[in-house]
């Protein structure tokens, strides 16, 4: 296993389209998360999974994204109606249950235009 | 994000000691980070620290730690080209990995 892998690496989009994201996770790990990046800010917390549970949003996840991770493995992040301020790098990241680091895949950068 | 804060820019000479600084809000942060980024990549996770350590040394890396004051430092001995990327700090409330990310240090190491 090489680590988190995320595709696609880049995806230019125009704006009112819908966009797909995925993740596949470290294999032995439980928790998933969602980051989103945005030009010369750090990563701010989107979404958390445990298993195929999503234990927690955040408000930053407005009514057109969603993510979901149906089988406990990999996770799809969707944006329906993309808008310009939907710009930026879209993390996703990885752990144990009980360890206290996370891996992070290399991530999406989404360009609406 | 807005409970981390770092200072936005350091350029260091090669060979030299970089260090990197950081104040944090809740004092109920249960571990705090430091992850490295280059352009284009990912995050990569460089060290962390237990919020009842004051310090913590990994080969050219030494993290301190003044939990009173809320300021979270890390330095890097013998800074080499190979170390110019983003660095930022983070910290977790307890052990779920949420993180709360400050808006990272751009370091450039200048010959």
């Amino acid at each position: 296993d090489t680590g988190v892998s995320q595709n696609p690496r880049h995806k230019i989009t125009k704006r009112g389209q819908n966009v797909t994201f995925r993740c596949d996770p470290i294999s032995e790990h439980n928790r998933l998360y969602w980051y989103r990046q945005t030009l010369g800010q750090g990563p701010e917390f989107l979404t958390y999974f445990q298993n195929e549970a999503q234990l927690e949003k955040s408000r930053l996840l407005s009514d057109r994204f969603s993510a979901e991770r149906p089988k406990g493995s990999f996770s799809t992040l969707e944006i329906q109606r993309t808008e310009q301020g939907d710009s930026a790098m879209y993390l996703c990241a990885s752990s144990t249950g009980t360890g206290t680091e996370a891996f992070f895949g290399q991530g999406t950068r989404l360009t609406v235009v | 994000g807005e409970d981390v804060e770092q200072s936005l820019f350091l350029s260091v000479r090669e060979g030299d000691s970089s260090v990197i600084n950081c104040t944090y809000t809740d004092s109920s942060s249960t571990y705090l980070y430091w992850y490295k980024q280059e352009p284009g990549a990912g995050l990569q996770l460089l060290t962390y620290i237990f919020s009842n350590m004051d310090m913590k040394q990994d080969q050219r890396l030494t993290v301190l730690l003044n939990k009173k004051d809320k300021h979270l430092s890390l330095r890097i001995a013998d800074t080499q080209t190979g170390d110019s990327a983003i660095y930022f700090c983070a910290e977790s409330i307890r052990n779920d990995y949420k993180l709360s990310f400050g808006a990272g240090t751009t370091v450039t190491v200048r010959a």
